[in-house]
């Protein structure tokens, strides 16, 4: 069983379009995140809810909006992508705020705007 | 948050210890050291914590001296599967950061 997982693994898009990335975890954490790497390999925190409820929301355009439907999804929203989205987007989770230390990350999902 | 300085990167052959050493000078009180491990194409994944002393699991063993401005991670008898980009972190879990700060890492390649 995948502990944290991510939908698409792949996404090929052209400029202006808006996408979505899923996540799931299965392991009952109460905290998702959000983190982006770019090309350099520098991973960087997006954006983290705690059951539900945002509580990091780092500088990140507004066209990106993370979207948490109960405490094992955390989807992000991308509206107009710009060629500087292209990077790897990571989900990951943690039993609970005490536990940030200890984060279970997905596979990555790689955007790539043409 | 502490900050943190590894080597950039790190090369080895099969078979090999290697160890990564991780600075941290201004670490705190509540602060844990924690080091994750990234494979190319894979998600960072947690490898090992700890406080002070010396912590030991199935991947790696971590050495933390008396003052704790610095940390050993130990990869014993590493074998190709071993190179990934290993990365340091220090912070406390329950600060009200609620956040990881990766640096660059130490890219650690092992060669047959």
């Amino acid at each position: 069983d995948t502990a944290v997982s991510q939908t698409p693994k792949y996404l090929v898009t052209q400029m202006g379009n808006d996408k979505s990335i899923k996540c799931e975890q299965n392991l009952g954490h109460d905290t998702m995140y959000w983190y982006k790497q770019d090309s350099k390999k520098f991973l960087k925190i997006m954006f983290s809810y705690n059951n539900k409820e945002l509580i990091i929301n780092e500088t990140v355009p507004n066209r990106f909006s993370p979207k948490s439907p109960d405490k094992a999804h955390l989807n992000l929203h991308i509206n107009s992508l710009e060629l500087g989205d292209s990077a790897v987007y990571f989900c990951a989770s943690s039993q609970d705020l005490g536990r940030v230390y200890e984060q279970y990350f997905g596979p990555g999902t790689r955007l790539t705007v043409t | 948050l502490a900050k943190t300085t590894q080597p950039i990167s790190m090369d080895s052959y099969e078979g090999q210890e290697v160890n990564i050493t991780c600075s941290h000078n201004n670490i705190a009180t509540n602060d844990y050291i924690t080091w994750y491990q990234q494979f190319p194409s894979q998600g960072p994944r947690f490898i090992i914590q700890g406080y002070k002393t010396k912590v030991t699991n199935e991947v790696a063993s971590l050495f933390i001296p008396a003052d704790r401005k610095s940390s050993t991670l130990s990869l014993p008898r590493v074998s190709l599967s071993d190179t990934a980009v290993y990365y340091c972190l220090v912070g406390a879990h329950f600060s009200n950061d609620y956040k990881l700060s990766f640096g660059a890492g130490t890219t650690v390649t092992v060669r047959a």
